[in-house]
């Protein structure tokens, strides 16, 4: 089944604890992309990258990380968590050949304490 | 920066009534995508739109893209309850490269009382 794996569903963690959001797909898409979203303010794109080895900024990437080393892997990265960055994250991959149209995780609901 | 405005932010009908959400961009966009996000889902594509003037037709959903390609609208004809969720436009702009980019709205939460 194509889909796009995120994991973990929920986490709960204190500032200044590194962590890292899982994000895999199986659809050899090459675009990859991260977003948070918050009440009012929609979804708003936090890193995205176009194929391996390539990752740029998006809207909102002050405070995460990503990397892009393999094709179905874009994981996303918070060195030192702050309570601002609490939110419900969703992973997202796409392809040219599709569209574009975006394909999403189920959501990782982090809380920052 | 470029952005995408939906409106209403939130809408209450009752089950039957008609339901319409509308996004404007302040740029010209290559292309308008719709997305439903059930509560505690996560957001599931639509449709695309690429036409200007273009109007496509879902069931009771009726997506419309503007002339100038500016604006867009979604329309639901005599809602259920299944329709609860949040909507959400993107807009997609093109900078010039291979890919375009895509700007979500703040999307428009739907309840529909049964």
């Amino acid at each position: 089944e194509a889909q796009v794996t995120q994991n973990p569903r929920y986490l709960i963690t204190v500032t200044g604890k590194k962590l890292t959001v899982t994000c895999s797909q199986n659809m050899n898409h090459e675009y990859m992309s991260w977003y948070r979203q918050d009440p009012g303010l929609g979804l708003r794109q936090i890193y995205y990258s176009m194929n391996v080895e390539v990752t740029d900024k998006g809207d909102v990437p002050e405070g995460y990380k990503v990397s892009r080393k393999e094709k179905r892997n874009f994981p996303l990265i918070l060195e030192s968590p702050s309570p601002n960055q609490t939110s419900l994250y969703f992973c997202a991959s796409s392809s040219v050949l599709e569209g574009e149209k975006l394909f999403f995780g189920s959501g990782t609901q982090l809380s920052v304490l | 920066g470029q952005q995408v405005m939906q409106i209403p932010q939130y809408q209450h009908v009752q089950e039957g009534e008609d339901f319409t959400t509308y996004c404007n961009s302040s740029t010209t966009l290559s292309n308008i995508q719709w997305y439903k996000q059930r509560p505690g889902g996560h957001p599931v594509f639509l449709i695309q739109l690429v036409k200007s003037g273009e109007v496509k037709k879902q069931k009771r959903l009726t997506f419309q893209f503007g002339e100038a390609k500016k604006n867009s609208s979604l329309h639901i004809t005599a809602t259920q309850t299944t329709d609860v969720g949040t909507y959400f436009c993107a807009g997609a702009m093109n900078y010039g490269g291979a890919t375009n980019k895509l700007i979500f709205g703040t999307g428009t939460l739907l309840a529909v009382q049964p």
